[in-house]
């Protein structure tokens, strides 16, 4: 159980365009839902939090007009990049907290390599 | 403010013990949890501790001392497939996973 899927697991894109990458939770309902990025050999730096619903809680240095979130339903969180740069080349992991669940564990996703050229 | 310790970089023998530690500093505190992460992939839960004391699990065991603010990962009998980073992530006031920057074990034959 608690399986959480991302889609695509790798995405190329020019320079300009913009990419969508999506996070479900495929056999629990997600109240919440996180959006990481990772650079290589880096930590984990949470981007946002994303509340079904609402409008998403960015962290500090995060451009919201630029990493747009949408979480429309209690399965399914949406990022999407806007703009790319190639300094926005990064691993994107998504994780989610189950709804139902008594501990704060987040099931993460397999993430998405996003290479910008 | 907010912080998380836990050393780079760690090397073991395979088929020895390891201990990994991890120190915290949060607003509040609701846990602790220690996740996997091998290059390229996304963290896999490990282990979550919210009371003093060691839990086991196998070949992982972790420990909690709220009053110190100290945690640790005890791997035993290494394998070579534990080769990976090791994630320390305590939960605030507002239950958010406070992240450290992560432990990378080597594994040596």
């Amino acid at each position: 159980g608690a399986v959480v899927s991302q889609h695509p697991s790798r995405v190329i894109c020019k320079s300009g365009t913009s990419v969508k990458i999506e996070c479900r939770s495929l056999d629990f309902q997600a109240t919440t839902m996180f959006w990481y990025r990772q650079f290589p050999k880096q930590s984990l730096m949470l981007m946002a939090t994303s509340n079904e619903g609402s409008k998403a809680t960015y962290e500090q240095g995060v451009e919201k007009d630029k990493f747009l979130i949408n979480h429309a339903s209690l399965t399914l969180s949406t990022l999407t990049v806007t703009s790319a740069h190639p300094e926005d080349s990064s691993f994107y992991i998504c994780s989610a907290r189950d709804i139902e669940g008594n501990s704060y564990e987040q099931y993460f996703g397999p993430g998405t390599r996003l290479t910008v050229t | 403010g907010q912080n998380i310790d836990q050393p780079t970089e760690m090397t073991a023998t395979e088929g020895a013990i390891v201990q990994i530690n991890c120190t915290y500093q949060t607003s509040g505190f609701n846990g602790l949890f220690w996740y996997q992460q091998h290059a390229g992939e996304a963290p896999t839960f490990l282990s979550y501790n919210v009371l003093d004391g060691l839990e086991e699990k196998g070949r992982f065991s972790s420990f909690l001392s709220r009053s110190k603010g100290y945690s640790y990962l005890l791997l035993k009998e290494l394998q070579m497939k534990d080769s990976a980073s090791y994630l320390c992530a305590a939960v605030d006031s507002n239950y958010q996973l406070i992240w450290g920057a992560g432990t990378k074990l080597i594994i040596k034959p």
